[in-house]
């Protein structure tokens, strides 16, 4: 069974910035696309990023293009998250999310349990 | 962008009976080359974090229970619990990944 441990997140000021880890084990990490989703409190799901299993092709949400940075590490089976810039809004669970496939997003048939981020003065 | 609008928010179904959930996409997302509508459904349990179920809008991911299946006419899919099981209750996402990927609002499905 495919496992996702997120890792990063925490308290960070307005303006802040954080990077989030997400080591993947249980599958050939680097034959699929990788994704981040983000969950507000009692919100619903957003889809922020995904990267193509090579790292060749990233692909991102408006409403963080330019802010997030997403990026993996085939030889250590881990993914990222840059996020700069932060805003109160931006206070969510995010999750890492295996693809199915390898080139772009597709269905997610694998995430880990999310790392809160909790954007405050 | 694609906007996925689900429906309705909530619905009480009694044990053993069927529940229905709607989502309907805002423009096509039917891919003509391989003719296949790029549709998931999850399934998010309190506390945890979301399921796949199905994808190619009526392909069932390995696992689920067959009382789980998808359906598509045009741009409004369906998801169908055929017969509610107390383990059903959860919200239910779909998603689309035609364009990038965005997902609906959720439905929230409790036991009547």
């Amino acid at each position: 069974e495919v496992q996702l441990l997120e890792s990063g997140g925490g308290l960070v000021q307005p303006g802040g910035s954080l990077r989030l880890s997400c080591a993947a084990s249980r599958f050939s990490f680097s034959r699929f696309a990788m994704n981040w989703v983000r969950q507000a409190p009692g919100k619903g799901l957003e889809w922020l990023a995904a990267i193509s299993n090579g790292a060749e092709q990233t692909f991102y949400a408006d409403s963080v293009k330019g802010r997030f940075t997403i990026s993996r590490d085939n030889s250590k089976n881990t993914l990222y998250l840059e996020m700069s810039s932060l805003r109160a809004e931006d206070t969510a669970l995010y999750y890492c999310a295996k693809d199915r496939y390898g080139d772009y997003p597709t269905s997610f048939d694998g995430w880990g349990q999310g790392t809160l981020v909790t954007v405050s003065s | 962008d694609i906007v996925m609008t689900q429906s309705p928010d909530s619905l009480a179904v009694s044990l053993g009976e069927r529940a229905t959930i709607n989502c309907k996409s805002s423009q096509s997302i039917l891919y003509s080359s391989n003719n296949k509508n790029y549709l998931a459904w999850y399934q998010q349990k309190p506390g945890q974090p979301p399921k796949l179920l199905i994808y190619w809008a009526s392909t069932r991911e390995y696992g689920v229970p067959d009382r789980f299946s998808g359906s598509e006419s045009g741009t409004d899919f369906t998801l169908t619990i055929s017969s509610l099981q107390a383990e059903d209750v959860a919200i239910y996402y779909c998603q689309q990944y035609y364009s990038a990927v965005s997902f609906g609002g959720g439905t929230r499905v409790e036991i009547k």
